[in-house]
């Protein structure tokens, strides 16, 4: 167990419609970054988060978003969703803002139809 | 051309063998890391590296920062260690951008 969890575990929907996948980092982590990992296009990193503030971006879609809040928590919200939207979304976490090991959580599988 | 390349792609080897996966990378890189996937899908990270080498149980990394080479090595393989292996690195010119291999995707028999 990574200490960090990810909600929901999986989640269907239909193409069109609005997610939101939430993380929680470790306790003590300030950093919080998203990944995608798709059959296709393997592990890609979307967008890193430190103690609120974005911090880097990767490969994030527009219609992609997220935060993270006053206690840490982060949200990666996906709208408009395709069906190459389907994939695994993990979170990780990390204490400090430079590149310290990072921690990963379970992952939530996303399937639109 | 991917920034990270990972070989193989696939490895089948017998329990108790000794296992070397590679990692080569064309970008400068502050760090490396070495994950490993199983079957589930969850992700753990197993080294960070900057230089020189990691030994943890029977698992050793080593990475040549003037080669832009790591290797990830397994003593005395054994079937649990069945699993994705993979290569991701701290892209220096992009921040704190990871940027990963496609994997290798090993078995051992038993």
């Amino acid at each position: 167990d990574s200490g960090v969890t990810q909600t929901p575990k999986h989640l269907i929907t239909a193409t069109g419609q609005r997610v939101t996948l939430r993380c929680s980092p470790r306790s003590g982590d300030l950093s919080v970054y998203w990944y995608q990992q798709s059959l296709d296009q393997g592990l890609q990193f979307l967008i890193q988060y430190y103690n609120g503030e974005e911090r880097a971006k990767g490969n994030i879609l527009e219609r992609f978003s997220a935060q993270q809040f006053p206690d840490l928590h982060s949200e990666l919200n996906l709208s408009s969703l395709e069906l190459g939207d389907s994939a695994l979304y993990f979170c990780a976490s990390s204490h400090g803002l430079e590149y310290n090991e990072q921690f990963f959580g379970p992952g939530t599988r996303l399937t639109v139809l | 051309k991917n920034e990270v390349e990972q070989s193989p792609q696939n490895l089948t080897a017998q329990e108790g063998e000794f296992i070397t996966i590679n990692c080569s990378y064309s970008v400068g890189i502050s760090a490396l890391h070495w994950l490993q996937q199983h079957p589930g899908g969850g992700i753990v990270s197993l080294f960070m590296l900057s230089s020189g080498k990691k030994k943890h149980g029977r698992l050793i990394a080593t990475i040549n920062i003037q080669e832009k080479h790591s290797s990830l090595h397994i003593t005395a393989s054994h079937p649990r260690d069945s699993a994705v292996y993979i290569c991701a690195v701290k892209w220096k010119e992009y921040g704190n951008k990871l940027v990963f291999g496609a994997g290798t995707i090993l078995r051992v028999k038993s």
